[in-house]
């Protein structure tokens, strides 16, 4: 168990440029979460996945962002033509999601800074 | 109305006093409840989970869940300043997925 891995840990890049980021999920763990956190605040829900299936996009949510997880295992999350605004922590966990003990393993973030 | 309501912060108790960090919820439907602990620069971690109505003990922690008010709290006992950190109560919802609240931070001063 290597835990949940992200990749960029940190992602400089300019406004109206796209950005891709990657989540590795523990390997048995059929659930994978992408949360938005900016200073001060807590993980804003994003999306979520069930094997290879988006449950669920926030509604507050632009179109620019789009997440997949082919075949159930790593995750990718794009954001088009970035905003300023678009400057956060990108959280991804993961969990298994066998009875109400849902418990979310987070890898350490990429953190996105738009100019 | 949010989803995820906490005491707002920043909350100073003295090392060794007792910590009380309060959230409240939206949906009623709401299956089960989490308290994460997040240090400064680190990535939430849980601490607490808790889903029928009552007190569950942890250590120094208890968590105490009242699904008529929609209401659920965390104690931190014997407060140490590692104790220190940003408290996110999280609920599975009824819609099964997992949300946050805005966190309480925490500082215990020795």
């Amino acid at each position: 168990d290597t835990g949940v891995s992200q990749d960029p840990r940190h992602k400089i890049t300019k406004r109206g440029q796209n950005v891709t980021f990657r989540c590795d999920p523990i390997s048995e763990h059929n659930r994978l979460y992408w949360y938005r956190q900016t200073l001060g605040q807590g993980p804003e829900f994003l999306t979520y996945f069930q094997n290879e299936a988006q449950l669920e996009k926030s509604r507050l949510l632009s179109d620019r962002f789009s997440a997949e997880r082919p075949k159930g295992s790593f995750s990718t999350l794009e954001i088009q033509r970035t905003e300023q605004g678009d400057s956060a922590m990108y959280l991804c966990a993961s969990s298994f999601d066998r009875d109400l003990n849902e418990k979310l393993f987070f890898g350490s973030g990429t953190q996105l800074s738009v100019l | 109305q949010k989803e995820v309501e906490q005491n707002s912060g920043p909350l100073s108790v003295p090392e060794g006093a007792i910590a009380s960090l309060n959230c409240t919820y939206s949906d009623r439907g709401s299956q089960s409840f989490f308290w994460y602990r997040q240090y400064s620069g680190k990535s939430p971690e849980l601490i607490m989970f808790i889903y029928s109505n009552g007190d569950k003990e942890d250590g120094r922690f208890t968590a105490q869940l009242n699904k008529a008010s929609q209401y659920v709290s965390l104690l931190i006992r014997d407060s140490q300043p590692s104790d220190s950190a940003t408290y996110l109560c999280a609920v599975k919802t009824s819609y099964d997925k997992v949300i946050f609240g805005p966190g309480t931070s925490l500082s215990v001063i020795p």
